[in-house]
């Protein structure tokens, strides 16, 4: 069966510095998200993004997070400069439909640590 | 913004019991989604609702959608341990396709 893959699946960083998580969505997927969920919280939007821009993004994704595809199947997430409320879980999701409707497939994350 | 609850947080039920997790919304859906998160684990889609009222089941589970499509509920019929994790409902609006996540019902069995 098809997934959504990440790496990696554990980053531990010192504050102030640059991190890239990794995504692999399901290939015939047209939608990608990024989510994180703080531990023991909800999971919260980032941000959305679709024909190689971003679609939607939350008031969490400001301007230290970037988001790029840089060839036909990787999709990354980018920090440019992590503090210590950076550290979640961060998920990679990917959806079907061209209109982003419907089943969310999701990778099984990346966890930051920020020290 | 869009608001999503969910009741309650957590739920210890001995095996055999029943189950129900609650969630509202502070707008109307289009739709919305239910997700499980085992523990250590990531989210995983169980349904989609769409129709005002429409009611679904999965074996011992039970989902609903509210007449006004604000709330919804999911029941499940004699808990199992396999059943252990956090139920999300995630509410989608007709403005973009992001779904809003609810906090979550971690639930507990005792064998």
């Amino acid at each position: 069966e098809p997934e959504v893959t990440q790496t990696p699946s554990h980053q531990v960083t010192q504050m102030g510095q640059e991190v890239i998580l990794r995504c692999v969505p399901i290939s015939n997927h047209l939608y990608f998200y990024w989510y994180r969920q703080i531990l023991g919280q909800k999971v919260e939007f980032l941000v959305s993004f679709y024909n190689n821009e971003i679609s939607e993004k939350s008031e969490i994704f400001d301007d230290q997070f970037s988001v790029e595809r840089p060839d036909g199947s990787n999709f990354t997430l980018k920090i440019r400069s992590t503090k210590l409320e950076d550290s979640a879980m961060y998920f990679c999701a990917s959806v079907r439909d061209s209109q982003g409707h419907g089943e969310l497939f999701f990778g099984e994350g990346s966890r930051l640590t920020v020290l | 913004g869009q608001q999503v609850m969910q009741i309650p947080q957590y739920q210890h039920v001995q095996e055999g019991e029943d189950f129900t997790t609650y969630c509202n919304s502070s707008t109307t859906l289009s739709n919305i989604q239910w997700y499980k998160q085992r523990p250590g684990g990531h989210p995983v889609f169980l349904i989609q609702l769409v129709k005002s009222g429409e009611v679904k089941k999965q074996k011992r589970l039970t989902f609903q959608f509210g007449e006004a499509k604000k709330n919804s509920s999911l029941h499940i019929t004699a808990t199992q341990t396999t059943d252990v994790g956090t139920y999300f409902c995630a509410g989608g609006n007709n403005a973009g396709n992001m779904l809003t996540f609810g906090g979550g019902t971690r639930l507990m069995v005792k064998p």
